[in-house]
């Protein structure tokens, strides 16, 4: 159980376009929701905490309207990436709690996003 | 601020010995230590958790403590394997749920 999925599980794309990243909870329903960037061998940094049904809560240093995060349901949450350059660059990793476990995060997989 | 920090360079050992990661932290006082395995390319695997009031906590091969005094916790594999080879990290939970990594250390389980 408590099985997160993300898709892609790898991106590459061009300066300046956008991309989208799609974080699943498939067995729960993940009242929050966070994402995470990790770079080369650096540890994760949390950039946004997400309530399903309410705006995300951004960490210092990370621009919202770079990078999009909805929460439209109980189970799908989504980061988009907006006009990405090099230098966003990077792992992206989601992960999801759940209302009777707020101690507990499962993660996903990962995606990892390479900008040309 | 709040800091976690981690041995920095791998940890080399030989299958059947135990390995010992620490895990120290300042400016703060969790309430939980978490412990988790990151393979290469792949998110983070959740271990184990150990709250304040525990001193101690196992899980099969597995053991960890959680010292207030010293703001230190330790990750114990006993009997490692060549699989246990991975990224270990530590993390703590602020305000709203929020995790804070440690860097992770390395472990390589050598034949």
């Amino acid at each position: 159980g408590a099985v997160v999925s993300q898709h892609p599980s790898w991106v590459i794309c061009k300066s300046g376009t956008s991309v989208k990243i799609e974080c699943r909870s498939l067995d729960f329903q993940a009242t929050t929701m966070f994402w995470y960037r990790q770079f080369p061998k650096q540890s994760l940094m949390l950039m946004a905490t997400s309530n399903e049904g309410s705006k995300a809560t951004y960490e210092q240093g990370v621009e919202k309207d770079k990078f999009l995060i909805n929460h439209a349901s109980l189970t799908l949450s989504t980061l988009t990436v907006t006009s990405a350059h090099p230098e966003d660059s990077s792992f992206y990793i989601c992960s999801a709690s759940t209302q009777g476990d707020t101690d507990t995060q499962y993660f996903g997989p990962g995606t990892r996003l390479t900008v040309l | 601020s709040q800091k976690i920090e981690q041995n920095s360079e791998a940890l080399n050992i030989q299958e059947g010995k135990t390995a010992t990661l620490t895990c120290n932290y300042t400016n703060y006082s969790p309430a939980y230590l978490q412990w988790y395995r990151q393979d290469p390319g792949r998110g983070p695997v959740f271990l184990l958790l150990i709250r304040e009031n525990e001193k101690e906590k196992r899980k099969e091969r597995l053991k960890v403590t959680f010292d207030t005094t010293l703001k230190q916790s330790l990750f114990h594999i006993t009997a490692s394997q060549p699989a246990d080879s991975a990224t270990y990290l530590c993390a703590f939970t602020g305000g709203g749920n929020k995790l804070t990594f440690g860097t992770g250390t390395q472990l390589k389980v050598e034949l």
